[in-house]
């Protein structure tokens, strides 16, 4: 089936930092979704992306889908305590299974 | 309003015992899935319902039973527990339009 790889594994950054989470597939996507999982919370949706260079903003964070709509990044300014968590990229195969990636754990620190 | 339930929250088994993992909605959503989550690997869609009646394998299906007769609820059966099953269960739900996961709260599963 369809696998997305998503870098990095884990973040570490300063509080006030930025933070970037990439995820690229080998083949043409129809959308990609976005979660955050609050450390021993459940996933919880933030976004989705469908159109070829796509760009949406969420207060600090911004989401873009690639014009080849092959590859997608989660890029968060200026990150807060708050900010802490994993976050997965979704995509969408066959009978509508989403395959998740496997995340990038972010840990911000003061 | 309660989203997606699933009881319970953290079980411990001997290898060998069955067990079901008790997963209810109440968005009236057509889709459910069952995820497992292991360190380092992501979520991992063990099975999946597209409404009542149909259910579908995902990944990593071997060792787990499903059934749907209800479009509310979607357990999941362990048929004999191992070690290898120790993990986070999570269950979700979604609308056939927009396939948006409503995730539950988990259950915590260790297998001794």
């Amino acid at each position: 089936g369809q696998q997305v790889m998503q870098i990095p594994q884990y973040q570490h950054v300063q509080e006030g930092e930025d933070f970037t989470t990439y995820c690229n597939s080998s083949t043409t996507l129809s959308n990609i979704q976005w979660y955050k999982q609050r450390p021993g919370g459940h996933p919880v949706f933030l976004i989705q992306l469908v159109k070829s260079g796509e760009v949406k903003k969420q207060k600090r964070l911004t989401f873009q889908f690639g014009e080849a709509k092959k590859n997608s990044s989660l890029h968060i300014t200026a990150t807060q305590t708050t900010d802490v968590g994993t976050y997965f990229c979704a995509i969408t195969g066959t009978a509508s299974k989403l395959t998740f990636g496997t995340g990038t754990r972010l840990q911000v620190t003061l | 309003n309660a989203g997606v339930t699933q009881t319970p929250k953290f079980q411990v088994l001997k290898t060998g015992q069955s067990m079901t993992l008790q997963c209810a909605q109440d968005m009236n959503h057509e889709y459910m899935s069952w995820y497992r989550q292991d360190p380092g690997m992501g979520l991992r869609l063990i099975h999946y319902s597209v409404g009542a009646g149909i259910t579908d394998q995902g990944e990593v299906p071997n060792g787990y039973n499903v059934s749907r007769s209800t479009t509310e609820d979607f357990p999941l059966r362990l048929l004999s527990a191992a070690p290898s099953q120790t993990s986070v269960y999570f269950c979700a739900s979604s609308s056939a339009g927009r396939n948006i996961q409503y995730f539950g709260a988990g259950t915590r599963l260790s297998v001794l």
